[in-house]
């Protein structure tokens, strides 16, 4: 059973544009939600995270926002650029542990 | 930000022989330590938990005696494939926390460890 679902696995974004990244979750019970970007070969790195009280955080180019009555957040990055270029994981976890469960991941592409 | 580092990065092994693979967090203390694993085109999976000095938890499916986790200080943990086959062959990726479950503590992933067995 998938409690995080990314059901692209892959996204083509011109230069410039906005980049919008989706994911899905089951748990109500998961509080957390975190997305990582993952080059091929090399451990994921924290981008950007929201609390269940928040429906949106921004940083820079990057925001996440949270529809909690959905199960349901996204990632935008805007304006997308070339180095924008790898795979993205939607993650969440409870309060309780310190257990990330990741999804599958979207493989992001910015076309030039 | 914190780091983790993995040793080795990359690994090649014969069939029924033993890999360890370890994990460090250069500059803080891990009291806890987690293990995954990637495989082609597939999520990050969990395989355990571990904290210092304690056994580590394994998720369901993953066997213990076939991977062997020690978490000996707090900024060492070691996993160990024992008896490798073809099939363990994938990306192994440590992280490391400093909270204990009740506050969310940043994890800290490592650069990961390709293990290829032939």
């Amino acid at each position: 059973d998938q409690q995080v679902k990314q059901n692209s696995p892959s996204l083509s974004v011109q230069e410039g544009r906005i980049s919008i990244l989706n994911c899905d979750y089951t748990n109500s019970m998961f509080d957390y939600f975190l997305w990582y970007k993952k080059y091929p070969a090399e451990g994921p790195t924290f981008l950007i995270s929201i609390s269940s009280i928040k429906d949106k955080n921004e940083d820079g180019r990057f925001t996440v926002f949270l529809n909690k009555s959905a199960k349901h957040l996204s990632l935008h990055i805007v304006p997308s650029q070339p180095g924008d270029s790898a795979v993205y994981f939607c993650a969440a976890t409870t309060n309780r542990d310190d257990k990330i469960i990741f999804g599958k991941g979207t493989r992001l592409h910015i076309l030039p | 930000g914190a780091v983790v580092s993995q040793h080795p990065s990359w690994v090649i092994c014969k069939s029924g022989t033993s890999v360890k693979i370890e994990c460090r967090s250069l500059d803080f203390q891990a009291t806890t330590m987690f293990w995954y694993r990637q495989f082609p085109k597939q999520s990050l999976m969990l395989m355990a938990t571990s904290n210092e000095g304690s056994k580590a938890t394994y998720e369901q499916g993953v066997e213990k005696d076939k991977f062997l986790i020690n978490h000996a200080s707090l900024t060492l943990s070691t996993l160990t494939v024992t008896s490798a086959h073809p099939e363990d062959s994938s990306f192994y990726i440590c992280s490391a926390s400093w909270s204990h479950g009740t506050s969310l503590g940043w994890q800290y992933f490592g650069p990961g460890t390709r293990l290829t067995v032939t």
